[in-house]
């Protein structure tokens, strides 16, 4: 069975403490891994794709990172509005092709303090 | 930047009634889902849909669901008979056509509680 697991499930950061967030996955064949941010009681943001283990993202404070088997999101300097829950999510190769859903991990919780 | 809109964004019903999520996608997509995420749990899929029909569904999409795209622009969730139990979040996404077919892009929600 396809899995994301995402950890840890919450994180507390002072303002400018670099750190990072993982997501493992156990799947058939990977398509594609997503990471998404979503503040409370909206919808998920998208951030990045990443297809191929080596593959890095950038963008603003954060780099997204892919290997086989997990995938890092590194926050350098976080500022207080980084704060929300990020997710990550795969896509599998579909024998029947299909347009692929997404399988999400549950979360990690970041908060950034000032 | 376009967005993906969904109406309303909180729905109150009683169960047993029936509801209709709407969802306005990005005008050049062409495939639309359907995700829900009940409270403090994972975002889990319902549907897939590309060219007026069904490409995939999930356990939880039973008889109780349907989807369409009434009239080309708008994408709705029905839901028969609401139970407690499909009280959560609901998301509408959307995918571009071509090469970035994978990134699925999210809507703001509605808020689904059944009484």
């Amino acid at each position: 069975e396809d899995q994301v697991t995402q950890s840890p499930e919450a994180l507390r950061l002072q303002e400018g403490e670099s750190s990072s967030l993982n997501c493992s996955y156990t799947v058939s064949g990977l398509r594609g891994l997503f990471w998404y941010r979503q503040d409370p009681g909206k919808g998920p943001e998208f951030l990045f794709t990443l297809y191929s283990a080596g593959e890095e993202k950038e963008k603003e404070r954060l780099k997204a990172t892919l290997t086989k088997k997990e995938s890092f999101l590194h926050i350098t300097a976080p500022k207080p509005e980084d704060s929300a829950t990020y997710l990550c999510a795969v896509q599998v190769f579909m024998f029947s092709g299909g347009y692929n859903k997404l399988i999400f991990g549950a979360g990690t919780r970041l908060a950034v303090h000032p | 930047e376009p967005e993906v809109t969904q109406t309303p964004s909180h729905q109150v019903t009683q169960m047993g009634q029936e509801v209709i999520l709407r969802c306005v996608p990005i005008s050049n997509h062409l495939y639309f889902y359907w995700y829900r995420q009940i409270l403090g749990q994972k975002v889990e899929f319902l549907v897939s849909f590309y060219n007026n029909e069904i490409s995939e569904k999930s356990e939880i999409f039973d008889d109780q669901f349907s989807v369409e795209r009434p009239d080309g622009s708008n994408f709705t969730l029905k839901i028969r008979s609401t139970k407690l139990e499909d009280s959560a979040m609901y998301f509408c996404a959307t995918a571009p056509p071509g090469a970035l077919t994978d990134t699925q892009y999210f809507g703001p929600g509605t808020r689904l509680t059944v009484l």
